[in-house]
């Protein structure tokens, strides 16, 4: 089974510090690496997405950074805050093929103040 | 508010039993997926429709099914349920023009088997 191979479990971080959540991939044919975030009580929702013509996109203080020959990319929350707290999902999959989309097991980032 | 629709939010049963979840997709989306969420197994994938179609299958089990209605909404059966049933179920919808795949997820229905 194609695996989306997620890194740490849980992370804690004091406020204002970065959080770096690492995943790693199998697949070479994918070509699509979302990440979603969850909040307690609520369905995950789309942070920020990425793919491999890039090797870094930023978005506010949320940041991917793709490695294509290692198959690994990266989410760096930096400057991270309380509001911040939730379970971190990565992904990948084909453009186009939504049911194809390949969770990692997530991790849960608390930011303490 | 994603726009996706879940009923029930908890649903407590027992072993052996069936029971019928409800999904409704954000307005305008025919694809519906439906995920199943565990704490030691993330998010996993279990079936999507589209516009009243079964289009992908993943890790579903034979004691479970799923439909989609002509408006849409979409239900799963879970039935001769075991312990290990008990998980958060997710529906996501997702516009199936959209290149970016971004699904949108519901707030989960929450099983518990005893």
């Amino acid at each position: 089974q194609q695996q989306v191979k997620q890194s740490p479990q849980s992370l804690i971080v004091q406020k204002g510090g970065i959080s770096i959540i690492n995943c790693a991939y199998e697949n070479t044919a994918f070509d699509y690496f979302p990440w979603y975030q969850q909040f307690p009580g609520k369905g995950p929702a789309l942070l920020i997405a990425i793919r491999p013509d890039v090797s870094e996109k930023k978005e506010g203080r949320f940041t991917i950074s793709f490695n294509k020959s290692a198959k690994q990319f990266s989410l760096h929350i930096m400057d991270s805050q309380p509001g911040d707290s939730a379970t971190y999902f990565c992904a990948a999959s084909l453009t186009g093929t939504a049911s194809k989309l390949t969770f990692g097991t997530g991790t849960r980032l608390q930011v303490t103040l | 508010d994603s726009g996706v629709t879940q009923t029930p939010k908890h649903l407590i049963t027992a072993t052996g039993q069936r029971v019928t979840l409800r999904c409704s997709p954000r307005s305008g989306d025919l694809s519906v997926y439906w995920y199943q969420q565990s704490l030691d197994q993330g998010l996993q994938f279990l079936i999507q429709y589209y516009n009243g179609e079964e289009r992908a299958k993943g890790n579903i089990l034979e004691r479970f099914s799923a439909q989609q209605f002509p408006d849409l909404h979409s239900e799963l059966n879970l039935s001769s349920l075991e312990l290990g049933d008990s998980a958060l179920y997710f529906c996501a919808s997702s516009s199936w023009t959209d290149s970016t795949g971004e699904l949108f997820f519901g707030e989960g229905s929450r099983l518990t088997v005893l």
